[in-house]
């Protein structure tokens, strides 16, 4: 069973400019959730998308935004870059009805300059 | 608002040595925990979990403790390898959830 993947792993940007990041959950899973990592903050959630519906929200302002699709696959978009969105961004899929347990992606990093 | 710190930041030892990484928490309403391991460049890797419901759970050469009390997590690694080097969170979540809150993360560094 392939696990989670996230495109791109590396990015670099410049600030003003805008990102979109993608990730594909295990093969029958339909909870996304997306976390920001850095060295300050350290690991922050970001939101939850469950059957194609934001089900969670964290404390980021309103330009980090996401989606998902009919297929499970889900997108973050954060727009006006800042230096400080810098970091990595991690997914995770969240495993079958009862389970808790989430399982994360290799992340994708992120560069502002 | 609600946390969930760790008290030391880097932890060495040898191979061999039991390792203990401790985690506080302070959302009452947690129910659920979870240990972490991440290396680097690397996503989070799931090592073992928790229910509130329980005090101890064990794994392979990984034992977690609860302690609701004074809201107290930890993980025991038996037997430490190198490649247990790693930097290690514990989380928590609360009932109808899905949002993970993370511990600052513990590194551990082991010694051949």
């Amino acid at each position: 069973k392939a696990g989670v993947t996230q495109t791109p792993r590396y990015l670099i940007k410049t600030r003003g400019q805008q990102v979109t990041l993608s990730c594909s959950p295990i093969s029958g899973h339909r909870s996304v959730s997306w976390y920001q990592q850095t060295p300050g903050q350290g690991l922050q959630f970001l939101f939850e998308y469950f059957s194609e519906t934001q089900r969670n929200k964290g404390n980021f302002p309103g330009r980090f935004s996401g989606r998902q699709f009919s297929n499970s696959r889900s997108e973050m978009n954060v727009s006006t870059l800042e230096l400080g969105d810098s970091a990595l961004y991690l997914c995770a899929s969240l495993g079958t009805s009862g389970s808790d347990e989430q399982f994360f992606g290799p992340g994708t990093r992120l560069t502002v300059l | 608002g609600e946390s969930v710190g760790l008290h030391l930041p880097t932890l060495s030892v040898q191979e061999g040595d039991n390792s203990i990484i401790n985690c506080a928490y302070s959302n009452s309403a947690s129910d659920y925990f979870i240990w972490y391991k991440q290396e680097s460049g690397k996503g989070p890797q799931f090592i073992i979990d928790i229910r509130s419901n329980m005090d101890k759970r064990q794994g392979q050469r990984v034992t977690v403790l609860l302690n609701k009390t004074v809201k107290h997590l930890s993980l025991q690694i038996a037997a430490t390898q190198p490649g247990d080097s790693a930097v290690y969170f514990c989380a928590e979540k609360a009932t109808g959830f899905q949002k993970l809150v993370f511990g600052t993360g513990t590194r551990l560094l082991v010694s051949p």
